[in-house]
Order: structure tokens, then sequence, then C-alpha cells
């Protein structure tokens, strides 16, 4: 079964950096776009970032392009999202999520926590 | 960017008495939405996609309607596990992808 598995999340002082990883298993990941999401205490659930199934092409939030880099390995099935220039309003549990066409988002990770607090 | 609001912000259902939440688009999204249930400490559930399509293994009470700017969705008979927060999400005009900011719906 499709299992999608986040780490990396942690406590960071503003201005800091943490990268995520997404470990993906269960299916043939280099054939679906993969996304991260967050759920923000100020926001709720918010679209934070997305890859194209073969890297070739990226989108992001405004609310953290030129901060945020999402990046993919799937001879490693893994998809990862380098943070930079944390603020507060970034707190939030971060979630992969594999994109489907038609369905969106059909599976999620369990999320991993980043804290970003001075 | 497409605004999706949610109303209303909180419903509180006796178990067994049919719910009924709404989402509506501030421009048409076709049938492209779908909605999430979420779970403290759980990761957000595909509920229904294509506005109207149960995502796989969803129980039938759990239905969606609606095209265009106005959405429905509806628990017919809600089961304690129900309740939770359902946030509804559209992926017509993207990105970004936007999410509504959700109705908990509570036991009364």
């Amino acid at each position: 079964q499709v299992q999608l598995v986040e780490s990396g999340g942690g406590v960071v002082q503003p201005g800091g950096s943490l990268r995520l990883s997404c470990s993906a298993s269960g299916f043939t990941f280099g054939s679906y776009g993969m996304h991260w999401v967050r759920h923000t205490p100020g926001k709720g659930l918010e679209w934070v970032a997305l890859i194209w199934y073969d890297g070739s092409s990226e989108g992001y939030a405004d609310s953290v392009k030129g901060r945020f880099t999402i990046s993919r390995d799937n001879s490693k099935n893994t998809v990862s999202l380098q943070m930079n220039s944390l603020r507060v309003e970034d707190t939030g549990v971060y979630y992969c999520a594999r994109f489907v066409t038609g369905l969106c988002f059909d599976s999620w990770g369990q999320g991993t926590l980043v804290t970003v607090s001075s | 960017e497409i605004v999706m609001t949610q109303s209303p912000a909180t419903l509180s259902v006796s178990p067994g008495e049919r719910a009924t939440l709404s989402c509506r688009a501030s421009q048409s999204v076709g049938s492209n939405l779908a909605w999430y249930q979420q779970k403290p400490g759980q990761a957000p559930r595909l509920l229904i996609y294509g506005a109207s399509s149960r995502a796989t293994g969803i129980p039938a009470r759990f239905s969606g309607s609606g095209s265009g700017t106005e959405f429905t969705l509806t628990i017919s008979s809600p089961q304690s596990e129900d309740f939770a927060v359902y946030y509804c999400q559209q992926y017509n005009n993207w990105p970004p992808f936007t999410f509504g900011p959700g109705t908990k719906v509570n036991i009364k």
C-alpha cells in the first residue's frame, strides 16, 4: 500500500533553516507529482509546493516563494523541502502528499512538526 | 488566486442526524473540487474528488454535490468516528491549490 513518511522537523529560530524529507513506498514514485502541504494554527491547511513526476517543474505558494525549495530523487523515492529564512508563521505540521490527476491529494504522510521560535 | 469559503465554521449534530456542509469558490472551479476529513493528530484523508466521487474505502453515507462555485458535502447519518474537521479544496486553477478554512463537525 502507499506509504509516505516525513522526517526532519524540529525547533528552529527565526531566520534559520530546516530540511524536510519524505520517503515513499508502495507505488511507482517516479510516475507521480508530489506536494508539500502544511497545517498552521493561523491558516489551517495551506498548500506549499509541488514538483512534477520527473522533477522538470516546480511551483510554490507566494508565502514561501524564494525561501523554500522542493526537490526529488526518483532513484531513492524521496521528495525534500529545503526551508530557509524561516519565520514564526511557518510553524505547523508539514505533510507530503501524492497528487493523482483528477483525484488531487489521494495519499498523505503522517506529518512532521516544524516550530519556528526564539 | 481562487478563494474558498466554508460554512458553517462549526456544526453540531446528533449521531444519525443529517449533516450538510457548504463550500463556495470565488470563481468557477468546474467539478475540480475535493473534500478532506481531518481528525486531531492525523493527516487529512481524501473523501470526495471530482465534487461527487467517493474515494476508495469511503462509506456511502458521505456524498458530495455541486459544480461551478457552490458545493455541498452531506453526511447522511453521522457516526461517532465522523466527528472531525472537513476541508474543501479546489484543483481547477493551480498553482496555488487552495483550501477552505474548514468546518468542524461536533457531537451535539
